[in-house]
């Protein structure tokens, strides 16, 4: 089991500029959640999947930000135009049902610079 | 509506005994405990569903009372590999949604 797998580690980009971060749940899992993390508001749900189908999304910060699941083994979390506040941990989380009675299983992050 | 962790730190030596609280202002049906080090993900500890049922950790307990609307970490013994930021996340029933605290920073000196 490869766990959840986010890319990049790292990213690094100028105001304005479009970023996209990347995530490949563990296989067979049905529920895919984006979470931003910073020191001043902790961890936030952005946006959850449920069977590749956003449920709820008021997490979501602003029209800049937006998310999608083509398929069950991939989604992107995508932000256009980039501001500094964005500086941010975007972590990526699968879990085997869409029920909170079952764990998260979170990937490694990716650190996101916006200058 | 985020639950509320406290304390906020706590730095103890090694051996010792914590308890991690989490309080939520709305009625649940699961909490979630997880712990995360430094420049690490957050791994899962445990879940605690209303009803009694608990799932996870081997060597740490926790509780989780409905009618107050809150849970307590238990850390008993503890050892090095503790050290980390603890997060409570809270469920409420009917809903996918996992709301986390804003962590208890729990370090343990030798």
């Amino acid at each position: 089991d490869a766990g959840v797998i986010q890319s990049p580690r790292h990213e690094v980009t100028e105001m304005g500029q479009e970023v996209t971060l990347r995530c490949k749940p563990i296989s067979g899992h049905n529920s895919l959640f984006w979470y931003r993390q910073t020191m001043m508001r902790g961890l936030e749900l952005l946006i959850y999947f449920n069977n590749n189908v956003p449920i709820d999304d008021s997490g979501m910060p602003e029209d800049r930000f937006s998310a999608k699941m083509p398929n069950a083994s991939f989604s992107t979390l995508k932000i256009q135009p980039s501001e500094p506040r964005d500086s941010a941990v975007y972590f990526c989380a699968s879990s085997p049902t869409g029920r909170i009675v079952s764990p998260l299983h979170f990937g490694n992050g990716t650190r996101l610079t916006v200058t | 509506q985020q639950p509320v962790q406290s304390p906020q730190a706590v730095i103890l030596r090694e051996g010792e005994d914590a308890v991690i609280n989490c309080s939520s202002s709305k009625a649940l049906y699961s909490v979630h405990w997880y712990r995360q080090k430094h420049g690490e993900a957050p791994v899962f500890l445990m879940i605690l569903l209303k009803g009694g049922e608990q799932k996870g950790h081997e060597k740490i307990s926790a509780s989780f009372n409905e009618k107050k609307q809150q849970s307590s970490l238990y850390l008993t013994a503890s050892q090095l590999s503790y050290s980390g930021t603890y997060f409570c996340g809270t469920g409420p029933g009917g809903s996918e949604k996992l709301v986390f605290g804003k962590g208890t920073k729990l370090t343990v000196n030798p």
